[in-house]
């Protein structure tokens, strides 16, 4: 099955300057990847997502890298501002047994004013 | 507009007694999923339908069950909760089960007593 591994577990940050989380997964099948931002007691929500056969996707502060090869994946905040502190998950879509997303454990995203 | 409703929002059950969580959707999507979410962890899929076919994860318990009685509905059964079902579960929907958006229900947070 798909495994998803995700870094740094926490990422704390100046306001203004950039983040970086990185995903890795598993499975070469895998063909789409979200990225889901969860806010204390909320549902996941969806801020971007890239489909294997995109190397980069990018919205307003937010950008997307899929490394294909290297099986790797990053989402990249510039321009950081306080409401960006969340947690954040990436993800990858599965084949195979009940097919469905496979988070990574989330990053807890700190902007510091 | 509410796209993905879950009732309740909050549940109290007994050690044991039966409960149903209830997931209903107005986008008319293909696929319905449940995710559990445990405090700190990221979701992990339990299982989904395509339509009325249902797919379950190979490690889903077999105290959890599913119906999907239309394309509106989905219920979520746990036989005898114990206190490690305890957790936020998460109904969500997508068009197809090909590499398409997941929408997420607000969640329901199961409390075992």
């Amino acid at each position: 099955g798909e495994n998803v591994e995700q870094h740094p577990s926490t990422l704390s940050v100046q306001e203004g300057d950039s983040a970086v989380i990185k995903c890795t997964y598993s499975d070469s099948a895998s063909n789409y990847f979200p990225w889901y931002k969860q806010e204390l007691g909320k549902r996941p929500q969806l801020i971007i997502d890239i489909r294997s056969n995109v190397g980069e996707k990018k919205d307003q502060r937010i950008a997307v890298t899929l490394n294909k090869t290297a099986k790797h994946f990053s989402l990249h905040i510039t321009e950081t501002q306080p409401e960006d502190s969340a947690v954040y998950f990436c993800a990858a879509f599965k084949r195979g047994g009940a097919d469905g997303l496979t988070f990574g454990k989330g990053t807890h995203l700190i902007i510091q004013p | 507009d509410a796209m993905v409703i879950q009732n309740p929002r909050y549940q109290v059950t007994q050690f044991g007694k039966p409960v149903t969580l209830s997931c209903s959707q107005t986008l008319n999507h293909n696929v319905m999923y449940w995710y559990q979410q445990k405090s700190s962890q990221a979701p992990k899929l339990l299982f989904h339908y395509y339509d009325k076919d249902f797919n379950n994860e190979a490690d889903t318990p077999d105290n959890f069950q599913s119906r999907r009685p239309n394309t509106s509905f989905c219920f979520l059964d746990i036989r005898s909760p114990g206190l490690g079902d305890a957790a936020m579960y998460l109904c969500a929907t997508s068009i197809g089960d090909r590499s398409d958006e997941q929408f997420f229900g607000p969640g329901t947070r199961l409390t075992v007593l």
